[in-house]
This record gives structure tokens, sequence and C-alpha cells, in this order.
């Protein structure tokens, strides 16, 4: 059984251009998590999502940013035109199902560079 | 809002030694608490994670304690090794299941 997978594994993108992250959840897990980890800072939430519903997006920045987990295919983290302050690791997890029983688990992570 | 701390921020210890890693918490109605280690440039690997109803949880040399009241947790590290070099991270629901805040890690380096 394959891990998360998320790709591509590094994006350098100039200000002001749009960045699509892709994530690919474990096989047979339907909810899917997103985390933002800033240079020298800890993991921050984004935004959880099951297939078809973004259920809580309370962490992620208001403009420019959006999440979408389709029905088929991988869940995409997109920031639209984006800035220097947007460099960081966004991290992918996914876990079964919602519980306190069920742990999340990671993906290697995007690094994206904002030139 | 759960706040999640962890201290040291760094550590160095010979091969060999036993170590503990402390993490603490705001938000003390949780359901489970989680630890992971993070090696550079890589993803999260959960280690373990404790329930609310559970005082610790072991994995090989590893041992998870988890206190509700007092708000803390421990990582104990038996007979450290090289390999165990990473920084390791204490994450705690927030808010609900999905939400978990994560501690800004400890970086642990254990010399050969």
């Amino acid at each position: 059984n394959a891990g998360v997978m998320q790709n591509p594994r590094h994006l350098v993108r100039r200000r002001g251009q749009e960045a699509r992250l892709r994530c690919s959840p474990m096989k047979g897990h339907s909810h899917v998590y997103w985390y933002r980890q800033l240079p020298e800072e800890g993991l921050k939430f984004m935004v959880y999502l099951q297939k078809e519903n973004i259920i809580d997006e309370s962490g992620m920045p208001k403009e420019r940013f959006s999440a979408e987990f389709p029905k088929e295919g991988p869940s995409i983290l997109r920031i639209q035109q984006v800035v220097r302050g947007d460099s960081a690791a966004y991290f992918c997890a996914s876990s079964p199902k919602e519980g306190y029983q069920e742990t999340q688990y990671f993906g290697p992570g995007t690094r994206l560079l904002v030139l | 809002k759960q706040e999640v701390t962890q201290i040291p921020a760094a550590l160095s210890v010979p091969e060999g030694e036993n170590l503990v890693l402390n993490c603490s918490f705001t938000d003390s109605a949780i359901y489970n608490l989680q630890w992971f280690r993070q090696d550079p440039g890589k993803g999260l690997t959960s280690l373990l994670l404790i329930q609310s109803s559970q005082r610790e949880q072991t994995s090989g040399r590893l041992n998870a304690s988890l206190d509700k009241s007092s708000g803390r947790s421990t990582l104990y590290i038996a007979a450290s090794q090289p390999g165990d070099s990473a920084t390791y991270l204490c994450a705690a629901p927030s808010g609900g299941y999905q939400k978990v805040t994560f501690g800004t890690g400890t970086k642990l380096q254990v010399i050969p």
C-alpha cells in the first residue's frame, strides 16, 4: 500500500505565477488535510477536505489560496499570484475516516520556492 | 485555542544515552496526542498515538506518556542511536479531530 504521495516535490515559481500542489491520499483514505511549514516555524493546519467537500478551511488564507478534493483524482492546493512569503513546505496528510482513533499519515511534502 | 510547546528546542546527546523530550499543551480537552519524527527535507513519520484514555504507549525503544490533567506529554527514547537524529514533533487536536496543532519541535542530535 503506497503511502501518501505529493507532487511535485520541489516547485519554483516567480512572483505572480500560480502554484498547483497535488496530493494523492493512501488507498482507501477519503480524508485529506493540508499543512504549511514556514521556514523555522512549526506546521500549521490549513484545510481539511473529504471527497468533494471542504470541511474546515479555517487555517487557509482568505485570498489567493484554494483547495479541492474531487471525486476522482488527487487533492489540489492552488495558490494564485504567489508572493515570496508563500515559500514554504506544504504537507498533505490523509486518514481513512474521521475520529479520534485515526492517525494522519503524512506525505513527503512539496517545497515551494517563490523567486 | 490549542497551543503546543516543546522543550528543549534542541538537544545533543552521546550515543547510548536515554533521553526525554517534553511537550505541553494548553487545551486538555483532547482525544489523543501524537508524536512524529521529521527528517531534514522529508515528510513526517508517525511514531506514537496516545488516546486520551491511555497513559502511555510503547513502540520499541520509544515510550510516550500522556497526562491530560497537567497538559503534558513526554517522549522517552532509550539507548539512543545516531539514526535517531531528527526533529521530533508533538501534535494535539484543536477544535475537533481534524485540526491538529503542532509544536515547533525538538531537534535531536545523537553523537556517535
